[in-house]
C-alpha cells in the first residue's frame, strides 16, 4: 500500500538553483495538492490540481510552478531557489473535491536552501 | 471554516483508551469534523471524519455530540506508536480546499 510517495526525502540546494519535487499516488485520485509546513505556520497550500492537465494556485504560489501531465503524478518546481523556501513540503491527494473527501498525505520532502 | 479548540497536551497509559476532545461551537450544518495526526517527521495521517453520526474505523472512533458543538476521538487501545500531535479540523466547501491545521493536541502514551 504505497499511497502517496514523495521524492526526494531530503535535499540541500544553493540559492538560485532549480529543482523538481515529485509526488506519485497509486489510489487513482483526481485531486492532488502541494503544501509547505513551517514552524509556527501550520500547513499552507501552494498549488493544487483537480485532474490531469489542470493546475491552480493556492495560498502561497509565488516562486513555485507545478505540472500534472499524468493523473498519478504531480510535480512541484522551484525555478530559482531562495532561502525563504526552506521548508518541509507535503503532497496530498483525494478521490474528489469537497468536504466529504479526506486528503491523504505523503511523508514529505525536507528542503534546505543555503 | 469553524474554529476548533483542543487541549495542548494529554497523557495516556499504554493499553488504555485515549479520549481526545475538540470544541467546535461555531460549526455549521454542512461542516464535517475531521481528525488527522502527525507523528514526528512524518506526514499528516488521516484518521476519521464525520458529519452528524458517530463513526468507527480500524483506527479510531469519532463521537459527535447531538448539538455538534464538540467531538471526541477515541483510540481504543493506545500504543506507544500513537504518540503524536492530533488535529481536529472542520471543513466545508466544494472543490479543492487547503486544510488548516491548528496547534492540535500532543498526545503522549506512557509505558
Amino acid at each position: 500500500n504505497a499511497g502517496v510517495t514523495q521524492t526526494p526525502k531530503f535535499r540541500v540546494l544553493k540559492t538560485g538553483q532549480s529543482m523538481t519535487l515529485l509526488c506519485a499516488q497509486d489510489m487513482n485520485h483526481e485531486y492532488m495538492y502541494w503544501y509547505r509546513q513551517d514552524p509556527g505556520m501550520g500547513l499552507r497550500l501552494i498549488h493544487y490540481s483537480v485532474g490531469e492537465g489542470t493546475t491552480a494556485k493556492g495560498e502561497v504560489p509565488d516562486g513555485y510552478n507545478v505540472s500534472r501531465l499524468k493523473k498519478q503524478n504531480f510535480l512541484l518546481g522551484l525555478e530559482s531557489a531562495a532561502p525563504s523556501q526552506t521548508s518541509v513540503y507535503f503532497c496530498a491527494s483525494s478521490y474528489a473535491g469537497g468536504s466529504n473527501q479526506p486528503q491523504h498525505f505523503g511523508d514529505g520532502t525536507r528542503l534546505s536552501i543555503l | 471554516d469553524a474554529k476548533t479548540t483542543q487541549p495542548p497536551s494529554m497523557d495516556c497509559a499504554e493499553g488504555r483508551a485515549a479520549n481526545l476532545p475538540c470544541n467546535h461551537s461555531t460549526i455549521s450544518g454542512n461542516e464535517y469534523v475531521y481528525w488527522y495526526r502527525q507523528i514526528h517527521s512524518q506526514g499528516p495521517q488521516y484518521i476519521i471524519h464525520g458529519l452528524k453520526n458517530n463513526e468507527t474505523n480500524e483506527m479510531a472512533s469519532l463521537i459527535i455530540t447531538e448539538d455538534r458543538k464538540s467531538s471526541t476521538l477515541i483510540l481504543p487501545h493506545a500504543t506507544l506508536r500513537d504518540t503524536a500531535v492530533y488535529y481536529c479540523i472542520v471543513r466545508v466547501g466544494e472543490g479543492a480546499d487547503g486544510l488548516t491545521f491548528g496547534k492540535g493536541t500532543h498526545l503522549i502514551i506512557q509505558p
